[in-house]
């Protein structure tokens, strides 16, 4: 059981190229998440999904997309990179509505220079 | 706005005497609170709960107790023990919908030996 896996762990891209970050998780959970971690700030929310074909805003979306085409998988996308993108990712996943915890992925480093 | 404050971002603690480590809410909707625990380099990973009917939660040498009149959650750790020196979350959600997570922005905990 990997639990929640990321693809890549580090990235560094130029202003205005785009990317795509990679969520899998192989415990069949219905909802997944993703956040963004800055220095004294904590978590915020950036989108989140209910399920398989499912994505809402969180707290931060401006300047990404996501799409969760299958159950297992959340993709998070930057069309346009800013310096102010500059962050570590995490994705989070949990079994549905009646459960509070999150399990979470190991993160991903995105420079934006 | 910060709905979760962790104000103090760091706490020194002699190995084998408690750690307490303090959490604020601002929005009174919020009934459900989380503390996860984050080494570096690795995602927050989930610690301990508390539903806001109750006021005292407990699970080994972790104890979290909630006062709903002062929107303040703790969390005691004791005995300390040096592999407790991590960076503590605090998070809050809403027992509806997406079980959003609103996190506190950390406080780093140093036990030493």
């Amino acid at each position: 059981n990997a639990g929640v896996t990321q693809t890549p762990k580090f990235r560094v891209l130029k202003t205005g190229q785009s990317m795509t970050l990679l969520c899998a998780q192989d415990m069949n959970h219905e909802y997944m998440y993703w956040y963004r971690q800055d220095p004294g700030m904590g978590l915020r929310l950036i989108h989140y999904s209910v399920g398989e074909g499912t994505t809402a805003k969180g707290e931060v979306p401006d300047g990404y997309n996501v799409s969760r085409l299958k159950k297992q998988n959340f993709l998070l996308g930057l069309e346009s990179a800013a310096p102010s993108q500059t962050s570590v990712y995490f994705c989070a996943s949990s079994s549905g509505a009646s459960s509070y915890e999150q399990y979470f992925g190991p993160g991903t480093r995105l420079t934006v220079t | 706005d910060q709905q979760v404050k962790q104000n103090s971002p760091s706490l020194s603690v002699q190995e084998g005497r408690i750690s307490i480590l303090n959490c604020d809410y601002t929005n009174s909707m919020f009934d459900y609170f989380l503390w996860y625990k984050k080494y570096p380099a690795e995602g927050p990973t989930f610690l301990i709960s508390i539903s806001s009917i109750k006021d005292k939660n407990e699970d080994g040498r972790f104890t979290v107790f909630l006062n709903k009149s002062a929107k303040h959650l703790s969390l005691h750790i004791v005995p300390s023990q040096p592999g407790d020196s991590a960076v503590y979350f605090c998070a809050a959600t809403m027992q509806t919908g997406a079980n959003n997570l609103f996190f506190g922005t950390g406080t780093r905990l140093t036990v030493i030996p």
